[in-house]
């Protein structure tokens, strides 16, 4: 069956310092591979997905992720943190048979401190 | 501009009440979800509907209930509400089955059931 893991529940950086959050998936072939990120009071909002090729994802507000077969890993990133990255991020799994379904991650909340 | 609402926003019942949240998409997709986010579990599928007439119980199904009338709506219906029901709620929906397509999330409904 898929799984996520975000092994991370809080992580805590300076402002302007770089950024990794990781995500680790189980599943029996390639999935598709998204990233989400919850606003406080607001529904989530996607960030970016992989689905084949290019295994480096460019996504919006400057975060990439990088997709690692061999670790079945797709870990969020971001040079650069600004205080309005602090929200809840939420790695996702879609099987490519059923990518309607989504597997949630338990989520990682990001403080940024000034 | 399309749009995914949901409604009410924030709801309190009394346990054994029946309770249904509201979920309406201008957007014209064929796909809805119901989810419920709980500290430490992330997102959890509860219904979910690929066109009219269609629905289909996700992960945490138990004492829930959804029917689809028509395109853009997709209410779900506590049949009594008990304590552990207790949560927060988001309503999504996708335009086309497989493909990854992305999943476009309402800003959430906060049950509390006392």
């Amino acid at each position: 069956a898929q799984s996520v893991t975000q092994p991370d529940i809080h992580i805590t950086v300076s402002e302007g310092a770089s950024l990794e959050l990781r995500c680790n998936y189980s599943y029996g072939a390639t999935p598709y591979l998204f990233w989400y990120v919850q606003s406080p009071g607001q529904g989530l909002q996607l960030l970016l997905k992989y689905f084949s090729g290019d295994t480096l994802v460019q996504g919006i507000k400057g975060f990439e992720a990088e997709f690692k077969r061999s670790q079945s890993s797709f870990n969020l990133r971001k040079p650069s943190v600004h205080w309005s990255d602090a929200a809840e991020y939420f790695c996702a799994v879609g099987a490519p048979a059923n990518t309607d379904k989504l597997i949630f991650g338990t989520g990682t909340r990001l403080q940024v401190f000034p | 501009d399309a749009e995914i609402t949901q409604s009410p926003r924030h709801k309190i019942t009394e346990t054994g009440r029946q309770v249904t949240l509201a979920c309406h998409q201008t957007w014209n997709h064929n796909n809805m979800f119901w989810y419920r986010q709980d500290l430490g579990h992330g997102l959890r599928l509860i219904h979910y509907s690929y066109g009219v007439q269609d629905t289909n119980k996700g992960e945490v199904s138990d004492g829930y209930s959804v029917s689809r009338s028509n395109t853009e709506d997709l209410p779900l219906t506590l049949e009594s509400a008990a304590s552990s029901q207790t949560s927060v709620y988001f309503c999504a929906s996708s335009p086309e089955t497989g493909l990854g397509y992305e999943q476009y999330f309402g800003p959430g409904t906060r049950l509390t059931v006392t």
